[in-house]
């Protein structure tokens, strides 16, 4: 069974730009959720989507958006980059996204905003 | 607001040792506790977790301890092996939330 697939592994982006990541998650899963991981604050929850629906959002600025097609597979977009939006953003998919589920999370993507 | 703080931010354990890291958390809400491991250019992994309903659980090398009035949880890890060399997250969840909170990570160095 393939893992959780994140597209692209490294982006480079200058400040002003907008950028959006891929995530297909595993094959049966229909919840899909977003971390941004930085070394100073570690794993932060973005936002979580479960049949095209996001159910939960973190605490980020409304440029950071997000949408879950009808195949699961999730994108999201950050609009006007600055500094300190370089990040590892990963993307975790589970059955259904409830508390206690396991989730499975992709190797992410670099982004490094110049 | 830190819901979950993970201590030490970094260890180092001689091979054969025993690697012990600790997380507190204040939203006594959480009712599940995973902790996940993650090497190098690679996402994290579930490697164990905990429901409060039980003060321990071991699978093979690795424990995890639970104090519910305390609301602190710690991993173990038996026999360390420099292979087990990784960042560590511990993160609670609660029913109905859709989302994990996590510590901060501890780097975690098996020298031999």
């Amino acid at each position: 069974k393939a893992g959780v697939t994140q597209t692209p592994r490294y982006l480079i982006k200058t400040r002003g730009q907008q950028v959006t990541l891929s995530c297909s998650p595993i094959s049966g899963h229909r919840s899909v959720s977003w971390y941004q991981q930085t070394p100073g604050q570690g794993l932060q929850f973005l936002f979580e989507y479960f049949s095209e629906t996001q159910r939960n959002k973190g605490n980020f600025p409304g440029r950071f958006s997000g949408r879950q097609f009808s195949n699961s597979r999730s994108e999201m977009n950050v609009s006007t980059l600055e500094l300190g939006d370089s990040a590892l953003y990963l993307c975790a998919s589970s059955l259904d996204g409830t508390g206690g589920e396991r989730r499975y999370f992709g190797a992410g993507t670099r982004l490094s905003v110049l | 607001q830190q819901q979950v703080k993970q201590s030490p931010q970094s260890l180092i354990v001689q091979k054969g040792g025993i690697s012990i890291i600790n997380c507190a958390y204040e939203n006594t809400a959480f009712d599940y506790f995973p902790w996940y491991q993650q090497f190098p250019g690679k996402g994290p992994a579930l490697l164990i977790a905990i429901r409060p309903d039980v003060s321990e659980k071991k699978e093979g090398r690795f424990t995890i301890s639970f104090n519910k009035s305390a609301k602190q949880f710690s991993l173990h890890i038996m026999d360390s092996q420099p292979g087990d060399s990784a960042t560590y997250f511990c993160a609670a969840s609660r029913a109905g939330s859709y989302q994990l909170t996590f510590g901060k990570g501890t780097k975690l160095s098996v020298i031999p």
